[in-house]
């Protein structure tokens, strides 16, 4: 009963470089999203998905790609790393499409750094 | 582009007291008022959660509070304690959640 799984935990990157930070859930939810947390500015929705196949924008989805090839997957990509883009970076998911008393499960992060 | 504004930034209490996190929206089409908690080094975790057909949802020791008409809506946590230090995020939405900038509450022994 893993729930949301992310990796890596930790990352530190080159400007420029690229890499994609992996999210799991087990629990065949629809929903799935990427948040990133930055001090005083709270949870920012980056990309979410409502299904295998399809994905949307979230507030800020400017240098980060997203897919949805499975219902379990949920990967994110950053194209060429800005220092701007260090934060903690959170997966989550969820059962109902339509947000209910289901609420989101989160993952446990991934802390990046761009130097 | 705020769409959930959060005070306080961070809120000091005595053991037993009463700490009260406010939130206030923007679009009248959202439909779903969760809280969450987040320790440190964890992801946020789901506390309690409020459509706005209701103006009060109490579990245990935390209740939401709802005023629909001015678009606000607030945390009380009764008789806090100590392990419920942590940072609380309050969220909005309708088929995705916008989240406000967090409360950090320092419950002191």
């Amino acid at each position: 009963n893993a729930g949301v799984t992310q990796t890596p935990k930790f990352q530190v990157l080159k400007t420029g470089q690229s890499m994609t930070l992996q999210c799991a859930q087990d629990m065949n939810h629809e929903y799935m999203s990427w948040y990133r947390q930055d001090p005083g500015m709270g949870l920012r929705l980056i990309h979410y998905s409502v299904g295998a196949g399809i994905t949307d924008q979230g507030e800020v989805p400017n240098g980060y790609n997203v897919s949805r090839s499975t219902t379990e997957d949920f990967p994110l990509r950053l194209l060429s790393a800005a220092p701007s883009q260090t934060s903690v970076y959170f997966c989550a998911s969820s059962y109902a499409v339509v947000l209910g008393d289901y609420g989101y499960t989160f993952g446990s992060g991934t802390r990046l750094t761009v130097v | 582009q705020q769409q959930v504004k959060q005070s306080p930034q961070s809120l000091i209490v005595q053991k037993g007291g009463i700490s009260i996190i406010n939130c206030a929206y923007e679009n009248t089409a959202f439909d779903y008022f969760p809280w969450y908690q987040q320790f440190p080094g964890k992801g946020p975790a789901l506390l309690i959660a409020i459509r706005p057909d209701v103006s009060e949802k109490k579990e245990g020791r935390f209740t939401i509070s709802f005023n629909k008409s001015a678009k606000q809506f607030s945390l009380h946590i009764m008789d806090s304690q100590p392990g419920d230090s942590a940072t609380y995020f309050c969220a909005a939405g309708i088929n995705k959640l916008i989240f406000g900038t967090g409360t950090l509450l320092a419950v002191q022994p």
